[in-house]
């Protein structure tokens, strides 16, 4: 299993600033998940960090947009840059074991672009 | 592209009733299937992960089923109680995902006492 704290875990912020979220695990793991859930809709992956490397974004998302750090094992920040009202979303953090077994996940940033 | 739908979308049940919500997904290169149970402020809880034909799980008052071959999964809640308000995400993981987790929207649970 794996205990996620994530930080922030909500604020409000005026578009055109930027905010960083924050995850720490107690464990190492190799891969950290972003997550976006807007509203009424599913969650939607937005890149995996690996430590040593580039993140790997989805379609839809840029690192310009959403860079994200993992300088090692246990630690990662998504930072939403440049916000909008359209980025007013709950984001998460998660870490997954394997192909059979669950995720785990931070307890979720809620933010509010005004 | 990859669909995972849940329905309804929302649900409320009188305290002490049973009741069950859907989650569909891709019948075909299926990999597992996932239930996870997110309270507000809280993080999503895993209830559990399924990955054969037929299975069945079951902890505590709460139950899934699978049918990989028509692509859906049933949760049962029995004898609802307040502390069972939540929203109930399914994900799907398969080949055609890369192995990755899909997500449905989730079913939000309003337990009236």
């Amino acid at each position: 299993s794996a205990v996620i704290s994530q930080k922030p875990s909500r604020d409000i912020c005026q578009r055109g600033t930027s905010l960083t979220i924050q995850c720490q695990v107690d464990s190492q793991v190799t891969m950290m998940f972003w997550y976006r859930q807007q509203p009424g809709q599913s969650l939607t992956l937005i890149a995996t960090a690996n430590q040593g490397s580039e993140a790997t974004y989805e379609s839809g998302f840029v690192i310009d947009k959403f860079p994200i750090s993992r300088p090692n094992l246990t630690f990662s920040t998504l930072t939403v840059s440049n916000m909008s009202p359209e980025d007013s979303s709950i984001y998460l953090c998660s870490v997954g074991t394997g192909l059979t077994t669950e995720a785990f996940f931070g307890q979720g940033t809620r933010l509010t672009v005004v | 592209i990859l669909n995972v739908e849940q329905s309804p979308q929302s649900l409320h049940v009188q305290e002490g009733d049973s009741t069950n919500f859907t989650c569909s997904f891709p019948s075909s290169n299926f990999y597992a299937l996932h239930w996870y149970r997110w309270e507000t402020a809280k993080s999503p809880e895993a209830l559990f992960v399924m990955t054969l034909n037929g299975d069945e799980k079951k902890k505590g008052r709460i139950s899934a089923t699978l049918n990989t071959k028509e692509g859906y999964s049933y949760l049962y809640i029995k004898g609802s109680q307040p502390e069972d308000s939540a929203t109930y995400l399914c994900a799907f993981k398969g080949v055609d995902s890369n192995y990755q987790l899909i997500w449905g929207a989730g079913t939000k649970l309003i337990i009236k006492p």
